[in-house]
């Protein structure tokens, strides 16, 4: 089956620490997405990539940082600069086009403790 | 940004009614899209309606599009308490961004 994974569901890190979320897709898409929610919030874009080995910050980078090595696969590492990292974490995949849809992974709920 | 930004906040209607959500956006589109969140999970694509086009429907779904308003609404007729989940809209060019949502609540 086609698909856009997330993993781990949930995550738990003590305060200081890096962790990588992952992300993979089967879908062929070019375009990859991640996303923070708060609770009761929107989303915000971290970060986004159109082409293997190559991304761009969005809205809220600082404190993140991504790869784009195989077209498959897009992980998130949450650094120790992220002042706030408690959230869900959404991952996206899109068809690059005027005319293409999102499709989105089941997140990951990370947790400092 | 191109986000579209929704409103009401929250929407808490009886089983059978109809729901209706809008979206307003700032600047030009080529399309504007409709997805669905349920509580923990993904988002979900609903409805994509083009800028030529003022009126899309897909099952109980109504969409429409005003770009001389800038807006769009979606109506979701005969809602059922399934339909619980927020509704967002994105207005996509190189990425998507969303809004805040409309938080929907359909009370069995």
């Amino acid at each position: 089956d086609g698909g856009i994974t997330q993993s781990p569901k949930y995550l738990f890190r003590k305060e200081g620490q890096n962790v990588t979320l992952s992300c993979e897709q089967n879908l062929n898409h070019d375009a990859m997405y991640w996303y923070r929610q708060d609770p009761g919030q929107g989303l915000r874009l971290i970060y986004y990539s159109q082409i293997v080995n190559d991304f761009q910050k969005g809205d809220i980078a600082e404190g993140y940082s991504v790869s784009r090595e195989k077209k498959e696969s897009f992980p998130l590492t949450v650094t120790s600069a992220q002042k706030n990292p408690t959230a869900f974490y959404l991952c996206a995949s899109s068809i690059v086009g005027a005319y293409t849809e999102a499709f989105f992974g089941q997140g990951t709920r990370l947790t400092v403790v | 940004s191109q986000q579209g930004e929704e409103d009401p906040q929250a929407l808490s209607i009886q089983e059978g009614e109809n729901a209706t959500m809008n979206c307003s956006y700032k600047t030009s589109i080529n399309n504007l899209q409709w997805y669905r969140q349920n509580s923990g999970r993904g988002l979900v694509h609903l409805i994509l309606i083009r800028s030529n086009e003022r009126e899309k429907h897909s099952g109980r779904l109504r969409v429409t599009l005003d770009t001389s308003k800038k807006s769009s609404s979606l109506l979701i007729t005969a809602s059922r308490a399934a339909d619980t989940a927020s509704y967002f809209c994105a207005t996509p060019t190189h990425e998507f961004y969303f809004g805040s949502g409309t938080k929907l609540n359909v009370k069995p």
